[in-house]
């Protein structure tokens, strides 16, 4: 089945602890990206990959890093999570970057920092 | 910058009667639109999409959408709403303009359709 999976769904974690988020695609996508869902904001893309190797700042990068060195993998990284970083985050691939690509999204990871 | 307005938080409707979910849009060039339902706890679902073409789209699960440049709206639209029907909506769009590969997201609409 195509999927996007990210692991772990639900976390828990204290201010400073560094946590990594993983997600994978089974589609052979060459985009993918990370969003953050907060209420009445929406969703906001924080970084995305073109392709291997290749990694660009969204929307609110801050306190995040990236890594894309295999094509079906894009972890995200909280180096030094912050209370501020409390949000469901999503994972997301297409085939190619093209405007006209639609997106499929993973199930949400939900992080709380304490 | 490209930027997405969705002006209502929420929609409520009776099962059986038209809904429509509203999205305005501000690009610089042509716009590319998308429009995704949430489920409760589940991630996103592609609806339909404008690239090019007939202003009217057909989508997923009975749902359409209109595009109208000189309003710069992309409203969603179903004849018939289903208790089913009932969840989070997004409005996206990609600015055609733009060097970069960046979707952003209106702030979401919840549907409640009661039986």
């Amino acid at each position: 089945e195509a999927q996007v999976t990210q692991n772990p769904r639900y976390l828990i974690t204290v201010t400073g602890k560094k946590l990594t988020v993983t997600c994978s695609q089974n589609m052979n996508h060459e985009y993918m990206s990370w969003y953050r869902q907060d209420p009445g904001l929406g969703l906001r893309q924080i970084y995305y990959s073109m392709n291997v190797e290749v990694t660009d700042k969204g929307d609110v990068p801050e306190g995040y890093k990236v890594s894309r060195k295999e094509k079906r993998n894009f972890p995200l990284i909280l180096e030094s999570p912050s209370p501020n970083q409390t949000s469901l985050y999503f994972c997301a691939s297409s085939s190619s970057g093209f405007s006209t690509d639609t997106q499929y999204f993973g199930p949400g990871t939900r992080l709380t920092v304490l | 910058a490209q930027s997405v307005a969705q002006p209502e938080d929420q929609v409520n409707v009776a099962e059986g009667n038209p809904l429509t979910v509203k999205c305005t849009y501000s690009v610089s060039g042509n716009p590319y639109l998308f429009w995704y339902v949430q489920y409760p706890n589940r991630g996103l679902q592609f609806l339909l999409k404008y690239i090019t073409g007939d202003n009217l789209v057909k989508g997923s699960y009975g749902f359409e959408a209109e595009f109208n440049k000189s309003q710069t709206s992309f409203h969603l639209k179903k004849p018939s709403a289903l208790v089913s029907d009932s969840a989070l909506y997004f409005c996206a769009v990609r600015d055609l303009m733009l060097n970069d590969y960046k979707l952003s997201f209106g702030a979401g609409t919840t549907v409640t359709v009661r039986a």
